[in-house]
């Protein structure tokens, strides 16, 4: 059964700082791997989607990386902002057609 | 971009009562959505997956005769917790997965979620 883990469950840095977010899954037979944003209360901002081909994504400030044969995904935050607080969450697809499974999280907070 | 709507977005009720949430695609066709649970702090859990015309398709440990859900349409999901309590209390989130284009699961597309509360 796959599992995914983000570490750390939380993370605080000051404004400007770039960051690092880590997911890793079990089963690397996946087939796609999505990084949201959540605010409290809210629901799902997709981010990034990086297909199993592929091996990294790039949006702005965002950056995610995907390294299947480990078993891991990096978020990378350049130049972080107090807006970026908010949860990351990593999800995996393993097949098409399936439901996405969630890691817990990475609840991130950008001080001024 | 493909959007969800969900209704809705906050309920209040009274235990034993009944809640009906509704997961609508507005500008695409989905022939299998998903319901997720997330309690605080805590990751989103799928409930179970729902495709248009049949029966709903629930994970292990989840009351399908508590948490009925109907796929009648290719743009229409409903949830309803049934005799709701104190426990159901939690946030409620659909996805929608786009109809063809060959990749069916190439990007799932998430409700806003609704916050029930059971009193």
């Amino acid at each position: 059964k796959q599992e995914v883990t983000q570490i750390p469950a939380a993370l605080s840095v000051p404004e400007g700082e770039n960051l690092v977010l880590n997911c890793s899954f079990t089963d690397s037979a996946i087939y796609n791997l999505q990084w949201f944003r959540q605010d409290p209360g809210k629901g799902l901002t997709s981010l990034l989607l990086i297909q199993s081909s592929q091996r990294e994504q790039t949006s702005g400030r965002l950056n995610a990386s995907l390294d299947k044969s480990s078993g891991r995904s990096t978020l990378y935050i350049a130049a972080s902002q107090p807006g970026d607080s908010a949860t990351y969450l990593c999800a995996v697809g393993n097949q098409a057609g399936t439901a996405l499974i969630f890691g817990k999280g990475t609840t991130l907070s950008v001080s001024s | 971009g493909a959007v969800v709507s969900q209704h809705p977005s906050r309920v209040i009720c009274k235990s034993g009562t009944s809640v009906k949430i509704e997961c609508r695609s507005l500008d695409f066709q989905a022939t299998t959505m998903f319901w997720y649970r997330q309690f605080p702090k805590q990751s989103l859990m799928l409930m179970a997956t729902s495709n248009e015309g049949s029966k709903a398709t629930y994970e292990q440990g989840v009351e399908k005769d508590k948490f009925l859900i109907n796929h009648a349409s290719l743009t229409l999901s409903t949830l309803t917790v049934t005799s709701a309590h104190p426990e159901d209390s939690s946030f409620y989130i659909c996805s929608a997965s786009r109809r063809g284009r060959g990749a069916t699961n190439e990007k799932l597309f998430f409700g806003s979620g609704t916050q029930l509360s059971v009193l």
